[in-house]
């Protein structure tokens, strides 16, 4: 059974410029998460999707940060405009359903420096 | 305002003996509880998990205990090889009442334990 897919795997930019990751999940999964994390913490949860709707954006900066997961498959992260503090890695993880004993596969993630 | 803690950063220990890492958290809604695995460059991978309806779950050499006066819990590792050397996080989440959904789930700061031969 495929993995869930990430890319690009690095990435760095300048602040003020824009970027975008890309997560592919395992197929039939129908959760999707966007998690950020930072050196020497653990990942937080930025969105949640359930197929293509919203579950939980409550710590997405609406400001710079958007997603979306359009045929309910794929998703694409956005930053725009980058900060410094964005420097990050940004996971993205599936489970089959929404269900508490559902567990999360996670990719490899996206290692994003911003200079 | 960090709801899960992992307090040590790090823990060594000899190979064969037994590992335990520790978590507390303080959000008494949590009622399901998970540690995962993380190796360099890699995503974490799950590795047991405890629901608040238990004290104890057991996984071959890997056991989790609950806590759920003290809000801590523990996963231990017996014996220790040295392929355990990894990060290990704690993780919480909230189940809904009706439905059996599920946020998404609250880290540590995560333990990086190194198993010395």
């Amino acid at each position: 059974e495929a993995g869930v897919a990430q890319s690009p795997r690095y990435k760095i930019i300048e602040k003020r410029q824009s970027v975008a990751f890309w997560c592919n999940p395992i197929s039939g999964h129908a959760t999707l998460y966007w998690y950020q994390q930072i050196l020497g913490q653990g990942p937080k949860l930025l969105i949640q999707f359930q197929n293509n709707g919203v579950v939980d954006d409550s710590q997405l900066p609406k400001d710079r940060f958007s997603a979306e997961r359009l045929k309910g498959v794929d998703s694409t992260l956005k930053i725009q405009p980058a900060k410094l503090e964005d420097s990050a890695v940004y996971l993205c993880a599936s489970s089959l359903v929404n269900l508490w004993y559902e567990k999360l596969f996670f990719g490899s993630g996206t290692q994003l420096s911003v200079l | 305002d960090q709801q899960v803690k992992q307090n040590s950063p790090s823990l060594s220990v000899q190979e064969g003996r037994i590992s335990i890492l520790n978590c507390d958290y303080t959000n008494s809604m949590f009622d399901y509880f998970l540690w995962y695995k993380k190796y360099p460059a890699e995503g974490p991978t799950f590795l047991i998990s405890i629901s608040s309806i238990k004290d104890k779950n057991e996984d071959g050499r890997f056991t989790v205990f609950l806590n759920k006066s003290a809000k801590h819990l523990s996963l231990h590792i017996v014996p220790s090889q040295p392929g355990d050397s990894a990060v290990y996080f704690c993780a919480a989440s909230i189940t809904f009442n009706s439905g059996g959904g599920a946020d998404g789930l609250t880290f540590g700061k995560g333990t990086h334990l190194i198993i010395q031969p």
